[in-house]
């Protein structure tokens, strides 16, 4: 079974910009939660996507949005870049279950 | 908030000995992950727990979630090369929807 796979794995960008991620999940899992991982910071979860809705959301600014298809594939918008936004980008699947399964990650630097 | 406190922040071992970690925290948690990160890589799930008392081994690795459900351990036992990254523990929110809480990592390293 293919894993999760996150695309594209490495974008650069500049402030003011915005930027569109893509996760497509494990096949048969229904759930896709973002996170951002920074040295300083850790991994912090982002949002989570259920069937479509955004079931829970994470201490983020508004810029920070997502969205799920109907084939769980999930998108995330970043808007108005700014430089603290430079980390790399986790999408993780879980069938509705607590094990979460990463992708690689999108490492987005923003100059 | 919810927060996991991981122990070691950082560790240098020798090929072949073998490791400790743990994490802790305030709040009961029903399920205990491990999670293993290699540089530039996704977290790669390692073992989940879901029983308080409980230990579960995946090859040389053991982990056990506390009988107090607030912490869990894990054990590498000799060591090898591609031991080598950050190990996370992870649990889910007390409200059972999907967030994952991370630790703050352990950085296992080996010296020749």
């Amino acid at each position: 079974k293919a894993g999760v796979t996150q695309t594209p794995r490495y974008l650069i960008k500049t402030r003011g910009q915005q930027v569109t991620l893509s996760c497509s999940p494990i096949s048969g899992h229904r759930s896709v939660s973002w996170y951002q991982q920074t040295p300083g910071q850790g991994l912090q979860f982002l949002f989570e996507y259920f069937s479509e809705t955004q079931r829970n959301k994470g201490n983020f600014p508004g810029r920070f949005s997502g969205r799920q298809f109907s084939n769980s594939r999930s998108e995330m918008n970043v808007s108005t870049l700014e430089l603290g936004d430079s980390a790399l980008y986790l999408c993780a699947s879980s069938f509705d279950g607590n094990e979460q399964f990463f992708g690689p990650g999108t490492r987005l630097t923003v100059l | 908030g919810q927060q996991l406190n991981q122990s070691p922040q950082s560790m240098f071992i020798q090929e072949g000995e073998d490791v400790s970690m743990n994490c802790t925290s305030s709040s009961i948690f029903n399920t205990w992950l491990w999670y293993k990160q290699d540089p530039g890589e996704g977290p790669v799930l390692l073992i989940a727990l879901y029983k308080a008392g409980e230990l579960t081994s995946n090859g040389r690795l053991t982990a056990q979630f506390g009988i107090t459900r607030k912490d869990s351990f894990l054990n590498i036992s000799a060591s090898i090369p591609s031991d080598v990254g950050i190990y996370f523990c992870a649990a889910p929110s007390s409200f059972g929807n999907e967030k994952l809480t991370f630790g703050t990592g352990t950085r296992l390293t080996i010296i020749p």
